[in-house]
């Protein structure tokens, strides 16, 4: 099957600097991909969608300018998160949708992040 | 509007026993449906996934689902479950598009006892 790889799975940030998460997809090409937040114990909620050559839309509630968002190829998206704060702590996942078939949502590993 | 529901926060069985995990869906048109298992830091993987023809459908590691399009549920069915099967599973529908998001439900955690 499909796979998205994320990076890093882990990363620990001084409060005030700048982390960048890539995901990739492996072996097929992703004209969208979606950026999701994770807090511990919930669900996934989506912070923004990502499109190749485009801007990302961003969902209600989500700064953009602090999460930055760019999808500079059909295999690459990445999210900076800007200026973090111990609140940016969270785990963020990625994923993107096939183009055939079900259309299934196929998922990075995540990344957990702490802001220090 | 899209939404999925999963009743249950959180079910305890025991090692052997079976397992039913519920998913009730809102959804304007015939929804793509899928079930989602996600383990402690890690991503989702997929279960199994629905859009039309026999409504029961089998996934990997023995789990199964039913869709009732009566009910709009779409629940999810193992017949003896494994410790190895604790983890959060999370129900999501979604358009058949890849430009399209799925919306998932809350999640259900499942504890598995010896």
């Amino acid at each position: 099957g499909a796979v998205v790889s994320q990076h890093p799975s882990r990363v620990i940030c001084k409060s005030g600097t700048s982390v960048k998460i890539e995901c990739r997809s492996l072996d097929f090409q992703a004209t969208t991909m979606f950026w999701y937040r994770q807090f511990p114990k919930q669900s996934l909620m989506l912070m923004a969608t990502s499109n190749e050559g485009s801007k990302a839309t961003y969902e209600q509630g989500v700064e953009k300018d602090k999460f930055l968002i760019n999808h500079a190829s059909l295999t690459l998206s990445t999210l900076t998160v800007t200026s973090a704060h111990p609140e940016d702590s969270s785990f963020y996942i990625c994923s993107a949708r096939g183009t055939g078939g079900f259309f299934e949502a196929f998922f990075g590993q995540g990344t957990r992040l702490t802001v220090v | 509007a899209q939404s999925v529901t999963q009743p249950d926060i959180h079910i305890t069985v025991s090692e052997g026993a079976s397992l039913e995990l519920r998913c009730n869906y809102s959804y304007g048109a015939t929804p793509y449906l899928f079930w989602y298992v996600q383990s402690p830091g890690q991503g989702l993987q997929l279960l199994l996934k629905y859009f039309s023809g026999d409504t029961l459908v089998q996934g990997i590691k023995g789990f199964e689902a039913e869709f009732k399009r009566s009910q709009s549920s779409f629940n999810l069915r193992k017949p003896s479950v494994h410790w190895s099967d604790a983890a959060e599973y999370f129900c999501a529908v979604g358009p058949p598009s890849a430009a399209n998001n799925l919306f998932f439900g809350t999640g259900t955690r499942l504890t598995v006892i010896p």
